[in-house]
């Protein structure tokens, strides 16, 4: 069955350091999704990309934040510049224009 | 603005019985509803969703949801539970039209043996 994959599955960071997190939605799907869960609290949307533009993000998605599909295959979000806050589970989903995302196992990143 | 408020961050149950998960939204317009499960150290898996149509879904491992509209209600149930349903539960919710998902604060289900 095809899945969303995330590499790395956990990354640690110096606070002020950019991240990329990775992503490999499932092939055929068109819509693409960032989420992220702080330990303790609720996922959160930070934002969905279509068509190679962003269609949707949250208040959490600010200007250190980027997305982008550098190839057929790949998704990414950079963080620029990390915080403390950042600290969190990174989800990436995909979609086939369907109702449902299909999330992947997550990146834990820790900002130390 | 919607929210889902999701009752209950434990719920502990004896194998074989009824699991009720309970889910309620508020939001302007009837959204899109589904839960979702997460196993320990994994993603989330969609276990089933509501759009259109008929108001009881069934999903995979059993689960079923209905809509109840008159009580902005989507709760979750199994007839019998199994060890391996010890997992926690998301209930989210989207508008008509949309695609991001809000969530609840997830239901952690312990089965007892």
């Amino acid at each position: 069955e095809p899945e969303v994959t995330q590499t790395p599955s956990h990354q640690v960071t110096q606070m002020g350091q950019e991240v990329i997190l990775r992503c490999v939605p499932i092939s055929n799907h068109l819509y693409f999704y960032w989420y992220r869960q702080i330990l303790g609290q609720k996922v959160e949307f930070l934002v969905s990309f279509y068509n190679n533009e962003i269609s949707e993000k949250s208040e959490i998605f600010d200007d250190q934040f980027s997305v982008e599909r550098p190839d057929g295959s790949n998704f990414t979000l950079k963080i620029r510049s990390t915080k403390l806050e950042d600290s969190a589970m990174y989800f990436c989903a995909s979609s086939d224009g369907g109702l449902a995302e299909y999330f992947g196992p997550g990146t834990r990143l820790t900002v130390l | 603005a919607q929210s889902v408020t999701q009752l209950g961050s434990h719920v502990s149950v004896s194998e074989g019985a009824l699991v009720l998960l309970r889910c309620n939204y508020s939001s302007s317009v009837p959204p899109y509803l589904f839960w979702y499960v997460q196993y320990p150290n994994q993603g989330l898996q969609l276990l089933l969703k509501y759009t259109t149509g008929a108001t009881l879904v069934k999903g995979i491992n059993g689960f079923e949801a209905e809509f109840k509209k008159s009580e902005t209600s989507f709760h979750l149930t199994k007839p019998s539970a199994h060890m391996s349903d010890a997992a926690e539960y998301f209930c989210a919710v989207t508008p008509t039209g949309r695609r991001a998902l809000t969530f609840g604060s997830g239901t952690r289900l312990q089965v007892q043996p």
